[in-house]
């Protein structure tokens, strides 16, 4: 079945600094990948999608590049702000399910 | 641009009663869903509707009923509300499609049963 595996957190950053949150999966055919963000007692927001492989996805500074042979789709941002702070979700919906697949979400913190 | 709408928003029931929660999406969507989400455990499907007058059992359905009542409804029951059920509930919907998935949620619904 397909699965999506996140890098536990919480990841600590000073203000400022480089951001990798890696994300992996395993799903059949040629699925559609995602970051969700959910700010602090809100619901998730979709960050950003790519649909194809080499497709790069990107919103608001967050970079994910859909990498097919690493089936991979880190998420990155050059400078974080405080304002980043938030649980970052990754997730696929593959072409043949209905069913989405979620990570269990990592907690970003960034301080000043 | 509303998107997906759920409500309520907040809602605080006695162990044994019963409530709904309603969502509905304008985006013409086939596909709906209900997630909970508890600290520590992601995102957890409770129902999901491939597409209108059908519905599915999730990763977490005992407690629950749904019913997809048009294609742009899709409603969560708990009949009997249990502590343990107290959580927060998002609805979500999405159009399968080869190369066009986006899933969109609602703001999240949340429950303490108390």
């Amino acid at each position: 079945g397909n699965s999506v595996t996140q890098m536990e957190g919480p990841v600590t950053l000073s203000e400022e600094a480089f951001l990798t949150i890696n994300c992996t999966y395993t799903a059949t055919g040629y699925p559609s990948l995602f970051w969700y963000v959910q700010y602090p007692g809100e619901g998730l927001q979709l960050l950003l999608k790519a649909t194809k492989a080499d497709d790069k996805g990107s919103n608001k500074g967050f970079e994910a590049t859909y990498r097919k042979e690493t089936t991979s789709f880190h998420l990155e941002k050059g400078s974080v702000q405080v304002s980043d702070s938030a649980v970052y979700f990754c997730a696929l919906l593959s072409g043949g399910s209905y069913i989405p697949t979620f990570g269990r979400g990592t907690s970003l913190i960034v301080h000043p | 641009n509303a998107g997906v709408t759920q409500t309520p928003k907040f809602q605080v029931l006695k162990t044994g009663q019963s409530m709904t929660l309603q969502c509905a999406q304008d985006m013409n969507h086939n596909s709906m869903y209900w997630y909970r989400q508890d600290p520590g455990m992601g995102l957890r499907l409770i129902y999901y509707s491939a597409s209108e007058g059908t519905t599915d059992k999730g990763e977490v359905p005992n407690g629950y009923n749904v019913s997809r009542l048009n294609k742009r409804e899709f409603s969560l029951r708990l009949e009997s509300a249990a502590p343990s059920q107290t959580s927060v509930y998002f609805c979500a919907s999405s159009e399968k499609g080869l190369r066009v998935n986006t899933i969109y949620f609602g703001e999240g619904s949340w429950l303490t049963v108390v």
